[in-house]
């Protein structure tokens, strides 16, 4: 089946960091892939997204870059800030399939001042 | 616009009790989900709707049930609650495509004693 796998967390870094979140997919068709946040206490809402092989998603300095060679759709950032703490989640859609939006686990991030 | 909105914000059940989740919409999204988020975990898919009248089972259906009567709603239904159901519930909506965006409700949290 569809499925997504996420880096282990919590991750924890010191503001202006570089942060790297790894996901991998393995998906029985051609998937769209997201990046969605959850703030704490709040539900989730759409970071970035590529719904094709080398489209890069970018959105409030992160990017992820959809590599169909690798299955993988990790995501960046240069420099966080406290604000960027949260729970970050991957997630990917079969285009023109089930249309079941499909989910990781979840990474915490947690960014020190 | 409302977006995608859920009640109760919380809720406390006996073991055996049995309630309705509240979930609407006004954004005329065909796409409408039921996903549970267990404490350090990912989100898992309970149910979901591609159009009024139709539904489908997700990854973790059992003792919960759904209906979808018009557009807008997609209440979810726990019979019989027991421990294992203690959670918080997210609604979501989107519309076809594969690429496009699902937005969240604020989420409701339930615990069952």
């Amino acid at each position: 089946g569809d499925s997504v796998t996420q880096m282990e967390g919590p991750v924890t870094l010191s503001e202006e960091a570089f942060l790297t979140i790894n996901c991998t997919y393995t998906a029985t068709g051609y998937p769209s892939l997201f990046w969605y946040v959850q703030y704490p206490g709040e539900g989730l809402q759409l970071l970035l997204k590529a719904t094709k092989a080398d489209d890069k998603g970018s959105n409030k300095g992160f990017e992820a870059t959809y590599r169909k060679e690798t299955t993988s759709f990790h995501l960046e950032k240069g420099s966080v800030q406290v604000s960027d703490s949260a729970v970050y989640f991957c997630a990917l859609i079969l285009q023109g399939g089930s249309e079941k939006l499909v989910f990781g686990k979840g990474t915490k991030l947690t960014v020190n001042p | 616009n409302a977006g995608v909105t859920q009640t109760p914000k919380f809720r406390i059940l006996k073991i055996g009790q049995s309630m309705t989740l509240q979930c609407t919409q006004d954004m005329n999204h065909n796409y409408m989900y039921w996903y549970r988020q267990d404490p350090g975990m990912g989100l898992k898919l309970i149910y979901y709707s591609v159009g009024a009248g139709i539904t489908d089972k997700g990854e973790v259906p059992n003792g919960y049930n759904v209906s979808r009567s018009t557009t807008e709603d997609f209440p979810l239904r726990l019979e019989l609650a027991a421990p294992s159901q203690t959670s918080v519930y997210f609604c979501a909506s989107s519309i076809p495509g594969g690429g496009t965006e699902a937005f969240f409700g604020q989420g409701t949290r339930l615990t069952v004693v």
